[in-house]
Order: structure tokens, then sequence, then C-alpha cells
């Protein structure tokens, strides 16, 4: 079993709402990454978290807010965003020592509209 | 940061073969992976090479020299629903598992 779910699938808020993306993986992982996606680019990481703990913030402004209850979740909290944020929000997730067997798995993702 | 160069697009034709190249800057480099995307879905895991040479899964294979900063994904018995976006990928060194990915490679498999 290589999935990794996310909810909702998709979301629309106005710039001065809050709102969570939730993402869930039962695979035993214990690294956990978001990624934001636009149109027709690449994923860029955003955030990786390895063992419950933030490992990597690529400068991401503050009105992200990432948050790993347990192994299993991974939330990301938004407030005050801008019509720019607008984008696929992706979830992976993988095991944590090199090699083959940290390959990352992806969630299908949520599709974010800030208005 | 990292370049890493992929074609923009390629079209193929249903049944043929096709080879998408990628190529990467080899300081830092530790380990080149390959993902498939759909149009609007999350990208799936392909393949991986961190030593030179061939990879064959199924009719996918890929290709790794390290030496020259570069990769190939190769397509066999091209099928209309390999037509996606082939995301190429390189792992830097530094032990937190992150992931540089190319822009994509658009593949259109006409009949």
């Amino acid at each position: 079993d290589t999935e990794v779910t996310q909810t909702p699938k998709h979301l629309v808020m106005g710039m001065t709402n809050k709102k969570s993306l939730k993402c869930e993986q039962h695979m035993g992982h214990r690294a956990m990454y978001w990624y934001k996606q636009k149109a027709k680019k690449p994923p860029e990481l955003m955030f990786v978290y390895s063992y419950e703990k933030l490992s990597i913030n690529e400068s991401v402004p503050s009105r992200f807010s990432p948050e790993c209850p347990n192994s299993s979740l991974l939330n990301l909290h938004l407030h005050a965003l801008q019509p720019e944020d607008s984008a696929l929000y992706l979830c992976a997730s993988s095991q944590v020592q090199a090699g083959r067997t940290d390959t990352q798995y992806f969630g299908p993702g949520t599709r974010l509209t800030v208005l | 940061g990292q370049n890493i160069d992929q074609p923009t697009e390629m079209t193929a034709t249903e049944g043929a073969i096709v080879q998408i190249n990628c190529t990467y800057q080899t300081s830092g480099f530790n380990g080149l992976f390959w993902y498939q995307q759909h149009a609007g879905e999350a990208p799936t895991f392909l393949s991986y090479n961190v030593l030179d040479g061939l990879e064959e899964k199924g009719r996918f294979s890929s290709f790794l020299s390290r030496s020259k900063g570069y990769s190939y994904l190769l397509l066999k018995e091209l099928q209309m629903k390999d037509s996606a976006s082939y995301l190429c990928a390189q792992r830097q060194s530094g032990g937190y598992n992150k992931l540089i990915f190319g822009a994509g490679t658009r593949l259109a498999v006409h009949p």
C-alpha cells in the first residue's frame, strides 16, 4: 500500500479566511513533505518533517503554518493568503533512511483557490 | 540552485519507443528519480537511479551516467494512457531527502 490521502480535494477561500489542509499516510513513513505546484510548473518543496520535527522550511511565508501532530498526520494551516497562493498543494511521505526506500509517494493534492 | 533540464514537449506514436532526456548539475548529487504526472493528478513514482547504468521495469527503463550528469527515461510500446508529464528529480546530498524537480516533459501519444 503506497497511499497518501489528502483532504479536501478542492478549497476556495477568501483572503481573510483561516483554513487547514490535511494529509495522512499509514505506511509507517517517518518523513512527510508539503509541496506547492502551479499550473504547468514542477512541484516546489515547502516543508519537510522528519520524525515529527520540522527539518526544512524553504523560506515559506508565515501565512503558511505546518503542523505534524503524529507520525501519520501532516497539516498545513492557512491564514491571510493571497490570490497568488492559488495552486495545487501536494503532500508526500517517505521512509527516512537513504537509498531506494526513501522514495517519496505523493497524495492526490488539494487544489486551492484564493479569491 | 540546481539546474535540471529536460525537453518541454515531445510527441510520439502509439506502439513506438520514446526517450526523454534529463541533465543535471553533478555537485551534491544523491540519486535521480522519474515521476509521471497526469494533468490535475499527483506525481506517481516510476524509477530511481543512484548508480550508473540501466534500470528496467516493464515497459519503462531509466538510465544514469553520473560523470555526465545525464539520465533518460525510455518508454516502450507506447500506449495512449502514457500521455502525461514526466518529471526528472534530483535528490540533493545533505540528509533530508530533498528533491529538486525539473520543469517536466509533456508527452503526447497519438494513434
